[in-house]
């Protein structure tokens, strides 16, 4: 069935080093993609996105890739801090009528200083 | 600075009492959206309203219901509560459909 997952649960990192966290698709009529981070307590906060016209995206340390062929989804922190310890998020949406959107399973992210 | 309020933060309600939970915007979105999220899971979609338009996902639970009286505020309705539905509830906007959500910090709500 159509779904959103992630290959790691969780990810452990030194601070400094970079972050590299992945998403699966299954659904090729997604169009636009979302990473969230979630701190412990908070709703979802929005990081970055991407449209599915583009392979790649950049913010201030964060990176989104698509490679639309794979339907992979990844999210690169550079200088991986511990106020990005949080669970991350990605969700597809895609347009079959009506919008409707996808979260993935979420992976956890410790920083270790 | 422009955002998206839920009250209470926490909520405790006995089994099947009605309970209601609210979010309000400043933001001036057009789409306000209900999910549960229960411990280390994602964010689970119970439905949205597009301005003044209902749209429920197929899985939600007749038990839960929705009203959104103007554009700043939307409410949740949980006619009898069980167990089960011990979750966070977060509300969340956005401009238009298929863009970005706003996220408020989540009700949790604990049924005894």
């Amino acid at each position: 069935g159509e779904s959103v997952g992630l290959h790691l649960p969780t990810l452990s990192v030194q601070e400094g080093d970079n972050s590299i966290i992945n998403c699966a698709y299954s659904n090729s009529a997604s169009d636009y993609f979302i990473w969230y981070k979630q701190e412990s307590g908070k709703g979802p906060q929005f990081i970055i996105d991407i449209r599915s016209n583009m392979d790649k995206r950049q913010g201030q340390r964060v990176t989104v890739l698509l490679n639309k062929t794979v339907k992979h989804l990844s999210l690169q922190i550079a200088a991986t801090q511990p106020g990005d310890s949080a669970v991350y998020f990605c969700a597809e949406t895609l347009n079959t009528g009506g919008f409707k959107t996808i979260f993935g399973a979420g992976t956890r992210l410790f920083v270790k200083a | 600075d422009a955002m998206v309020i839920q009250n209470p933060r926490y909520q405790v309600t006995q089994f099947g009492k009605p309970v209601t939970l609210s979010c309000s915007q400043t933001l001036n979105h057009n789409v306000m959206y209900w999910y549960q999220q229960k411990s280390s899971q994602a964010p689970k979609l119970l439905f949205h309203y597009y301005d003044k338009d209902f749209n429920n996902e197929a899985d939600t639970p007749d038990n839960f219901q929705s009203r959104r009286p103007n554009t700043s505020f939307c409410f949740l309705d949980i006619r009898s509560p069980g167990l089960g539905d011990a979750a966070m509830y977060l509300c969340a906007t956005s401009r238009a459909q298929g863009y970005e959500q706003y996220f408020g910090p989540g009700t949790r709500l604990t049924v005894t």
